[in-house]
């Protein structure tokens, strides 16, 4: 069955470092991948999205890459501040087919 | 201005009630969504309506349905409540479905306790 999988449950990293966080899939071929914030008690916040045929998005601070064959995304926050404290989820989809969304990994920016 | 609304923000009821979320959105999307985020934080999609046509639906029980009166509403009812009910229902709205890959924007959420 399709899994998808976010490296950790929870990550501190120091303010003003980089934060990488990892999102595997196995059994899915997905057409994009999406990465979402979620901040306790609200509903998750869209923040960027890269398709099968790129390699890398960037946003501000925020860089996405997708690598189909390791079967693999990070997601980099470069710079980061403590307001970056957050779950970030990631979501796979494909054409004429539902979003399936990883657990989420809760990121901690230790000032 | 609220893109996503839903209401109630908490709900909390007793086991074998009846009771409805409402959803709103105002960006004038084409497609909405339930999902059911559980105690463990995975967001599950339950069902997704374009146009008010019925789109998705996944494996959830049949006391769960789906209500779209308009393309800008879509309201879920659920009968004889259960424990296992109990988690934040989050309403969500894409610009298209066909186009899947379009941006979901989620509400607040629904935070269901059941006892």
């Amino acid at each position: 069955s399709q899994k998808i999988e976010q490296n950790s449950e929870a990550l501190n990293i120091q303010e003003g470092k980089t934060a990488t966080l990892t999102c595997n899939y196995t059994n899915y071929s997905p057409a994009y991948l999406q990465w979402y914030r979620q901040d306790p008690g609200r509903g998750p916040v869209f923040l960027l999205l890269i398709r099968e045929n790129e390699k890398e998005k960037r946003k501000e601070r925020l860089k996405v890459t997708f690598d189909t064959t390791l079967k693999q995304s990070l997601f980099h926050i470069t710079a980061s501040q403590p307001a970056d404290s957050a779950t970030y989820l990631c979501a796979l989809g494909h054409r004429d087919d539902k979003i399936i969304f990883g657990k989420g990994t809760r990121l901690h920016i230790l000032p | 201005d609220t893109a996503v609304s839903q209401t109630p923000k908490y709900l909390v009821t007793q086991m074998g009630n009846d009771k409805s979320i409402k959803c709103e959105q105002n960006l004038g999307h084409d497609t909405m969504y339930w999902y059911k985020q559980d105690s463990k934080k995975f967001l599950k999609i339950m069902f997704s309506y374009n146009n008010k046509e019925l789109i998705i639906n996944e494996t959830v029980p049949n006391r769960f349905s789906p209500k779209s009166p308009d393309k800008a509403h879509l309201n879920l009812h659920i009968n004889s409540l259960e424990l296992g009910d109990s988690a934040v229902y989050f309403c969500a709205s894409s610009q298209d479905l066909r186009a899947i890959s379009y941006e979901q924007y989620f509400g607040p959420g629904t935070r269901l306790t059941v006892t």
